[in-house]
């Protein structure tokens, strides 16, 4: 059973506010993403890591920062929301390259 | 560059009706693909994968074959549950950056 938390799950908070997502896996995986899901459920990748102190851009430009100091953790911060970055941010891991294990995704809405 | 190509859906069907999703793809080298599966209100679940020409992944009742020769990766499944209703994800893995590329995603709805 694949063990990784995202949270929170759902959070509407007001623009400008500084917010962080959580990210956390159990499975000692090295490899960790984050994706953005827009309404018509496509998903873009953001940000990646392919180990601790190795964070890099996705394909999808992002206001948003990561941080990976411990294998576990990933989170994802965003220094002043804004209604454009409302949508769903799925965290993920892999052991090995394409077999990944989603969280169950953070809902973000920006007022 | 790599990219996969899903047939838009969604797709309706009955219960107990046959399921075809069709996904083709671009790809330098021979990729891994995969088929992911997304229950409403939850992260993508690997459903099955290939891994070399002419493989055949299998779960749950779903089959695909990596086909070289048309490049598609067909997920098929005999009979179809209300409980199937979900959008499926077919995606190759990039030989040159280990990233998964992801088709548009097919929503499936079955109807008792």
């Amino acid at each position: 059973e694949a063990d990784i938390y995202q949270t929170p799950r759902y959070l509407v908070i007001g623009t400008g506010k500084k917010i962080t997502l959580e990210c956390s896996q159990t499975m000692g995986h090295d490899k960790m993403y984050w994706y953005q899901q827009d309404p018509g459920m496509e998903l873009h990748l953001i940000h990646y890591s392919y180990g601790v102190n190795s964070t890099e851009k996705g394909d999808l430009s992002s206001e948003s920062t990561v941080s990976r100091i411990r294998t576990e953790h990933f989170p994802l911060t965003l220094e002043s929301a804004r209604p454009s970055h409302t949508s769903q941010y799925l965290c993920a891991s892999s052991r090995v390259f394409g077999e990944q294990y989603f969280g169950p995704g953070t809902r973000l809405t920006v007022t | 560059g790599n990219s996969v190509t899903q047939m838009e859906g969604p797709v309706t069907l009955s219960e107990e009706a046959f399921l075809t999703i069709n996904c083709t793809y671009t790809a330098t080298g021979y990729p891994s693909l995969f088929w992911y599966v997304q229950y409403p209100g939850e992260g993508l679940q690997l459903l099955l994968k290939a891994t070399k020409a002419d493989d055949k992944g299998s779960n749950k009742g779903f089959e695909a074959t990596y086909r070289k020769e048309t490049t598609s990766f067909h997920l098929e499944k005999g009979s179809v549950q209300v409980s199937d209703s979900a959008v499926y994800f077919c995606a190759l893995v990039s030989s040159n950056t280990g990233k998964l590329i992801f088709g548009q995603g097919t929503t499936l709805q079955v109807k008792p």
